[in-house]
């Protein structure tokens, strides 16, 4: 079946560390975005790839890196000067022209 | 800048009373409206799309409808596996989506 896979779904992060959630979907969407989640709250978009090798910044991107250099694959990377990372992180995908996006399962953070 | 407000922030409801959750925006070149179903710790489950005003869409115990500043979802005889947060958000004419805050739903039985 089509989908988008994130991993790992728990994940655990020392303070001053760099660590990588990953997203793979085989929807073959061009389109690929990560969003953060705070209790209570509801999605900001931190970074949006909608061709390989390219992306762009959303609302929240200080702190946080990306890669598209595959179709399928949209890697998130949270660094040290990410000061409050600890949150519920959502991929999503959605082709060019479909109505709405197709979210993965999400991973949390934690800093330990 | 699109913006989308969901209220109640919470709502608690006997099962089987019927109420409404409310989605108010404002967008720039409305492509969509979007509800979602989130379960505590996964990732929000597509529900509907409404693309004009006027339009209602519905399914099993939901009815999302739309005007053109803001979006009603329905819920009619609700049971306690309704209990979940309903996100709305809104599609512009970049194709970038705009989330609500969502409201929790808690059905008790």
């Amino acid at each position: 079946d089509g989908g988008i896979t994130q991993s790992p779904k728990y994940l655990f992060r020392k303070e001053g560390q760099n660590v990588t959630l990953s997203c793979e979907q085989n929807l073959n969407h061009d389109a690929m975005y990560w969003y953060r989640q705070d209790p209570g709250q509801g999605l900001r978009l931190i970074y949006y790839s909608q061709i390989v090798n390219d992306f762009q910044k959303g609302d929240i991107a200080e702190g946080y890196s990306v890669s598209r250099e595959k179709k399928e694959s949209f890697p998130l990377t949270v660094t040290s000067a990410q000061k409050n990372p600890t949150a519920f992180y959502l991929c999503a995908s959605s082709t060019t022209y479909q109505q709405g996006y197709t979210f993965g399962s999400g991973t949390r953070l934690t800093v330990v | 800048e699109d913006q989308v407000t969901q209220s109640p922030e919470a709502l608690r409801l006997q099962e089987g009373e019927s109420s409404s959750l409310n989605c108010s925006y404002t967008v720039s070149g409305l492509r969509g409206l979007f509800w979602y179903r989130q379960d505590p710790g996964k990732g929000p489950e597509f529900l509907f799309t409404l693309y004009s005003a006027g339009e209602e869409k519905e399914k099993e115990r939901l009815k999302a409808t739309l005007t053109k500043k803001e979006s009603f979802l329905h819920i009619t005889a609700p049971k306690p596996e309704d209990s979940a947060t309903y996100l709305c958000a809104v599609l512009n004419a970049g194709n970038m989506l705009t989330f609500g805050g969502g409201t929790r739903l808690m059905v008790k039985p």
